[in-house]
């Protein structure tokens, strides 16, 4: 119940398309669902999180879309450049004693070609 | 800057050594994590810290110790009882006060048991 499911595993798109990543998760306790983006041996960095009273949030060419009826959220990068070739995990926290644990997804390993 | 330090950034360890991780943080952040971090498998919690003094085992703690005798600082001590150590080992830090927010990581400790 405290997994969260991430895919594409990778995913490769030409510059100036759309990047799409998704997430579902089981534990209904998740309060928290931020998108980390990471360099090649970097540690993570929070690139956008949306709590679940909404079900859109975006920032530059980055949105997050969330289903809560569906336990699913997605991150799309709009304009996608080179430059955002990176590691993207989605992330769940779970509120109360938790004492703020993420629960991450496997990671999609994204190329953005020239 | 505020941040979170890690070292080193590369470890070698032989078979049956055990070896110690630092994290350090000027946050003033409560709360310290250590993940895992293997290709194709996400951040997986090894240990997580609220206060000083107190520290709670993650999903993945055998073979690992920990101490929290400052609020700055939560090193990782990987023992001879962790059949595969070699991983990505990062740090985070977050104000659980905060409830649900932002968690900072530190740049990582790339372990190859050689």
């Amino acid at each position: 119940q405290q997994q969260v499911k991430q895919s594409p595993q990778s995913l490769i798109v030409q510059k100036g398309g759309i990047s799409i990543i998704n997430c579902a998760y089981e534990n209904t306790a998740f309060d928290y669902f931020p998108w980390y983006q990471q360099f090649p041996g970097k540690g993570p960095a929070l690139l956008i999180a949306i709590r679940p009273d909404v079900s859109e949030k975006k920032e530059g060419r980055f949105t997050i879309s969330f289903n809560k009826s569906a336990k699913q959220f997605s991150l799309h990068i709009m304009d996608s450049q080179p430059g955002d070739s990176a590691t993207y995990f989605c992330a769940a926290n779970a509120g109360g004693t938790s004492y703020g644990k993420l629960t991450f997804g496997q990671g999609t390993i994204l190329t953005v070609h020239p | 800057d505020g941040g979170i330090t890690q070292s080193p950034k590369y470890l070698f360890r032989k078979e049956g050594q055990n070896v110690t991780l630092s994290c350090e943080q000027n946050l003033n952040h409560d709360a310290m994590y250590w993940y895992r971090q293997d290709p194709g498998q996400g951040l997986r919690l090894i240990y997580y810290s609220q206060i000083v003094n107190d520290f709670q085992k993650g999903d993945i703690a055998e073979g690992y110790s920990v101490s929290r005798e400052k609020k700055e600082s939560f090193p990782l001590t990987v023992t001879s009882a962790q059949k595969n150590p070699t991983a990505f080992y990062l740090c985070a830090s977050k104000d659980p006060r905060r409830g649900s927010g932002e968690a900072f990581f530190g740049q990582g400790t790339r372990l190859t048991v050689v």
